[in-house]
């Protein structure tokens, strides 16, 4: 059965810290993974990988995959008040279709 | 580019109507739109795939006989939550895949619906 795992599911830490969320997966004919911030609405779009070891880089935040491992992380540096939001990895599973998503981790960071 | 609007945002209703919500791709066809639902404090949950022009595939346990979905054009889903109930009452969000993307999805900004 596919599936999305991502730790920790939730997260607090101060202004300024650095953070890595985690993912991992289980997913047959595995294409892509692709990283959503969830605010109070519906989720944003923040990267697609598809390479193992290739970051990919906006501004304080970055991610990279790692297909040997399954997994992928998402960093995120000098972190500020605007970056709580719940973190979503999601995967595809049938070419042009649905996402299996993660649970989400939580980050609250505390001014 | 790739803007998915919702409408309405939110919506109360009486338990009994039907609620329809609509999703546009604003500047792009998109010939699947998804729906999701979600509950406080959970991740999405995939309700259905909607395919312009042909019926909805709906997941296991989601009825379609109460949530009716129509994507009658390249930019327009829409899901009817019929004879809502209270329990009816949740987050929907709708995305969208660009039509030569592979796997990008972009969301829409959700519907909040409520029924009392």
């Amino acid at each position: 059965e596919d599936k999305v795992v991502q730790s920790p599911l939730s997260l607090v830490v101060h202004e300024g810290d650095t953070v890595t969320l985690n993912c991992s997966y289980e997913v047959t004919n595995f294409r892509s993974l692709l990283w959503y911030k969830q605010e109070k609405k519906a989720p944003t779009f923040l990267f697609m990988l598809t390479s193992s070891g290739i970051e990919k880089k906006s501004g304080r935040l970055s991610s990279i995959l790692d297909k040997k491992e399954l997994s992928s992380i998402l960093n995120i540096t000098a972190t500020q008040t605007g970056d709580s939001a719940i973190y979503l990895c999601a995967v595809p599973f049938i070419y042009g279709q649905n996402f299996v998503f993660g649970p989400g981790t939580r980050l609250s960071v505390l001014p | 580019g790739a803007v998915v609007s919702q409408h309405p945002s939110r919506v109360i209703c009486k338990s009994g109507t039907s609620v329809k919500i609509e999703c546009r791709s604003l500047d792009f066809q998109a010939t699947t739109m998804f729906w999701y639902r979600q509950f406080p404090k959970q991740s999405l949950m995939l309700m259905a795939t909607s395919n312009e022009g042909s019926k909805a595939t709906y997941e296991q346990g989601v009825e379609k006989d109460k949530f009716l979905i129509n994507h009658a054009s390249l930019t327009l889903s829409t899901l009817t939550v019929t004879s809502a109930h209270p329990e009816d009452s949740s987050f929907y969000i709708c995305s969208a895949r660009l039509t030569n993307s592979q796997e990008t999805q972009y969301f829409g900004p959700g519907t909040r619906l409520l029924v009392l």
